[in-house]
């Protein structure tokens, strides 16, 4: 099972661009790549998936090399609200082992 | 309805008291999960059921008994616990047929259990 590797915190400023990054040296060939946000006492929310190359939804960007070995989240002009955990994960489709990475802590500034 | 509700939010049990965490969700899902999340940790798997059937068991102790009475419920039941047992529990629901990893999990809020 891949193993994932990301920053465990990060800070930037409100109106900037974030990016994330995440390794995964060993992801199969059937694994998918997908991150969450979770608050403080609340459960993970699911922000975005992809397989390869980009995927863009309304709250972020999702940017993955051809070797897919690593993969970075993108939140364009964040907000104090984007101050959370964000988890990288990657897994197989066809079951339920999913592989949650340590977390990457985002504080957002004024 | 696109939400998995957990109940109660918070938890204190004594080591000998009988308590059972419950988890409810409407949006068709045929996959449900219990998660073990423990203080500035990523969540841990403990359960999946699968059309109401436990299809993984993550070695959790038999202190933790989960139960999934149709399929839009699942419960699970707590006894004899540790104060090491004190931790956030969040319950998750997806898609059955596209695996978690397709639409990802939706989870609940979670119940934050302290065991004294």
């Amino acid at each position: 099972l891949a193993k994932t590797t990301q920053p465990i915190s990060m800070d930037s400023y409100e109106g900037q661009e974030v990016n994330i990054t995440c390794s995964h040296n060993n992801i199969a060939t059937n694994d998918y790549i997908t991150w969450y946000q979770q608050f403080p006492s609340q459960g993970p929310r699911f922000i975005i998936q992809g397989y390869k190359t980009k995927v863009t939804n309304e709250v972020a960007s999702l940017f993955i090399p051809a070797d897919r070995k690593s993969s970075t989240l993108s939140l364009p002009r964040v907000s104090l609200s984007d101050t959370a955990v964000y988890y990288c994960l990657v897994g197989d489709r066809s079951n339920y082992q999913l592989i949650w990475g340590a977390g990457t802590k985002l504080i957002i500034k004024p | 309805d696109t939400e998995v509700t957990q109940t109660p939010k918070h938890l204190v049990m004594g080591m000998t008291n009988k308590k059972s965490l419950k988890c409810e969700q409407h949006m068709g899902h045929r996959a449900m999960y219990w998660y073990k999340q423990k203080a500035k940790k990523p969540p841990e798997l403990m359960f999946v059921y699968s059309y109401e059937k436990l299809s993984i068991n993550e070695s959790v102790p038999s202190r933790f008994s989960p139960e999934c009475p149709n399929s839009s419920l699942l419960n699970l039941h707590l006894h004899a616990l540790q104060p090491e047992d004190s931790a956030l529990y969040l319950c998750a629901s997806s898609q059955v047929s596209q695996g978690p990893t397709n639409y990802g999990y939706t989870f609940g809020s979670g119940t934050r259990l302290t065991v004294v």
